[in-house]
C-alpha cells in the first residue's frame, strides 16, 4: 500500500531540474507532496485531486496522472533552498482517508 | 502561534517504562495524527484521530495507544517501552480528514 518513490536519491548543482516520481499500486484519490530539512518536521508543499489537475508553487510544480496512478514533482532552475527530502503521501479512494507515505526522494543541490 | 506543539523535544527512556508524548494544536483541526519516522522508511502512521471522541489505527499501532478528549489534546502513551520505538515521533493535524497536514516539531524517543 506504500506509494514507491524514484529516484531514491539526486544531486544537483544549482539551477538544474529534477523530477521525482510517486507511483501507487490502487487507485488515488490524492496526492499530497511535503519537503523535509534536515532535523525538521515535513512542510506541506501541495496536494492535487484525481483529474489529473497540475499545480503550482514557486518553480515547483507536480501533475497526478490518474489513469497511472502516478504523480510527478518538478523542480525547475533548482535552487539552494531546495535541498531536503521528498515526500509524497496518497490517499486511496477506497478506505479511510488517511495519508499513507513513500520512502522519501532525498535531494540535495550543490552550488 | 499558531501550529502544533510537542513535548518533551527528546526523551531518553529505560526499557519497561511507561511514557506519554503530549500534542496541543490550536488552530481547531478536527483530525489529527501520530507518526514515527525510521531512516529510510519514511514516514508511518501510528494512530489517527478523524474527529474528537474517535481514534482510529493505523499501520503501526502495537504498543502504543492514544486518547482525543477534546479537539486540542492527542497524547500518545507507550505503555511498556521497548528498544524498537527508538524513533523520532511527530504529531500533525488537519482541518478534515485527508486534507493537508501540519506538522509539529517532532519528539526524539531514545529507548534503552
Amino acid at each position: 500500500q506504500q506509494p514507491v518513490q524514484s529516484p531514491q536519491a539526486v544531486i544537483l548543482r544549482e539551477g538544474e531540474d529534477a523530477v521525482i516520481n510517486c507511483s501507487s499500486s490502487k487507485a488515488l484519490y490524492s496526492v499530497h507532496w511535503y519537503r523535509q530539512k534536515h532535523g525538521e518536521a515535513p512542510v506541506f508543499l501541495m496536494i492535487l485531486l484525481k483529474g489529473g489537475e497540475q499545480k503550482g508553487h514557486e518553480k515547483i510544480s507536480a501533475s497526478f496522472n490518474e489513469k497511472k496512478q502516478q504523480s510527478s514533482l518538478y523542480l525547475t532552475a533548482s535552487q539552494l533552498s531546495y535541498s531536503g527530502t521528498y515526500f509524497c503521501g496518497t490517499v486511496l479512494i477506497q478506505g479511510a482517508q488517511k495519508l499513507v507515505f513513500g520512502q522519501g526522494t532525498r535531494l540535495t543541490i550543490n552550488p | 502561534i499558531a501550529g502544533i506543539t510537542q513535548a518533551p523535544t527528546s526523551q531518553i527512556l529505560a526499557a519497561g517504562r511507561r511514557m506519554t508524548l503530549r500534542c496541543t494544536q490550536d488552530m481547531r483541526h478536527n483530525a489529527m495524527y501520530w507518526y514515527r519516522q525510521d531512516l529510510g522508511l519514511g514516514l508511518r502512521l501510528i494512530h489517527y484521530s478523524n474527529t474528537a471522541g474517535t481514534t482510529g489505527k493505523g499501520e503501526v499501532p502495537d504498543g502504543y495507544s492514544v486518547s482525543r478528549a477534546n479537539t486540542d489534546d492527542f497524547p500518545l502513551t507507550l505503555a511498556s517501552a521497548v528498544p524498537s520505538q527508538t524513533s523520532v515521533y511527530f504529531c500533525a493535524s488537519s482541518e478534515t480528514p485527508g486534507a493537508r497536514e501540519v506538522f509539529g516539531p517532532g519528539t526524539r524517543l531514545t529507548v534503552l
